[in-house]
């Protein structure tokens, strides 16, 4: 079974600041990855997914992700982080075929400060 | 934007008493999934639905649990028996066509069960 972990639970940054959220996962063949937030009282939203080729993924607001296969990674970054990114960042993935139940990471608590 | 709707957003119920949680897919969606979150854990797969079946089932998904898709449109959780662990927001999500081709999943906006 595969498994995700996220290294940090809670992050806080000054606006400005660049971020990485790191995330790691466990699975011996072909997976999809994908990184969901959710701001504050709002339901998961899509903020990039990686499935083949271009290994380095966009997304929307600015984030984007790199996909490095040999240390099974897909880490989430932005540039310059606003007081908007407070929210939860969850990674997940599911095997090759798409339309599996995802496997989700414990999040990682993102708190901008202005 | 097409969304996926849940109802009730919140649900108190008695220890033991049945619960069904409502979902609306996207309309044109042909695969549906249930999550669970218990608070302060990570969201956790319980079972997802294609052709009026379940395709695939997590070891939470026991004998408890049933879905259901009743007309064209609902996409049902069923808990027989709640239990206090039952406790926990759980979200509804679909995504679109299958053939070999990959959809992301679209989240609904979460039902908050409480059982007491």
């Amino acid at each position: 079974a595969q498994s995700v972990s996220q290294h940090n639970h809670h992050v806080i940054l000054s606006e400005a600041a660049s971020l990485e959220l790191g995330c790691n996962y466990s699975y011996g063949g072909t997976v999809n990855l994908f990184w969901y937030v959710q701001y504050p009282g709002q339901h998961l939203q899509l903020l990039l997914k990686y499935f083949s080729g271009d290994p380095l993924v966009k997304g929307i607001k600015g984030f984007e992700a790199e996909f490095i296969k040999s240390k099974f990674s897909f880490n989430l970054r932005k540039p310059s982080v606003q007081w908007s990114d407070t929210a939860e960042y969850f990674c997940a993935v599911n095997p090759g075929g798409g339309a599996d139940g995802l496997t989700f990471g414990k999040g990682t608590h993102l708190i901008i400060q202005p | 934007e097409p969304e996926v709707t849940q109802t009730p957003s919140h649900q108190v119920t008695q220890m033991g008493q049945e619960v069904i949680l409502r979902c609306v897919p996207i309309s044109n969606h042909l695969y549906f999934y249930w999550y669970r979150q218990i608070l302060g854990q990570k969201v956790e797969f319980l079972v997802s639905f294609y052709n009026n079946e379940i395709s695939e089932k997590s070891e939470i998904f026991d004998d408890q649990f049933s879905v259901e898709r009743p007309d064209g449109s609902n996409f049902t959780l069923k808990i027989r028996s709640t239990k206090l662990e039952d406790s926990a927001m759980y979200f509804c999500a679909s995504t679109g066509q299958g053939g070999g081709k990959i959809y992301e999943q679209y989240f609904g906006p979460g039902t908050r069960l409480t059982v007491t």
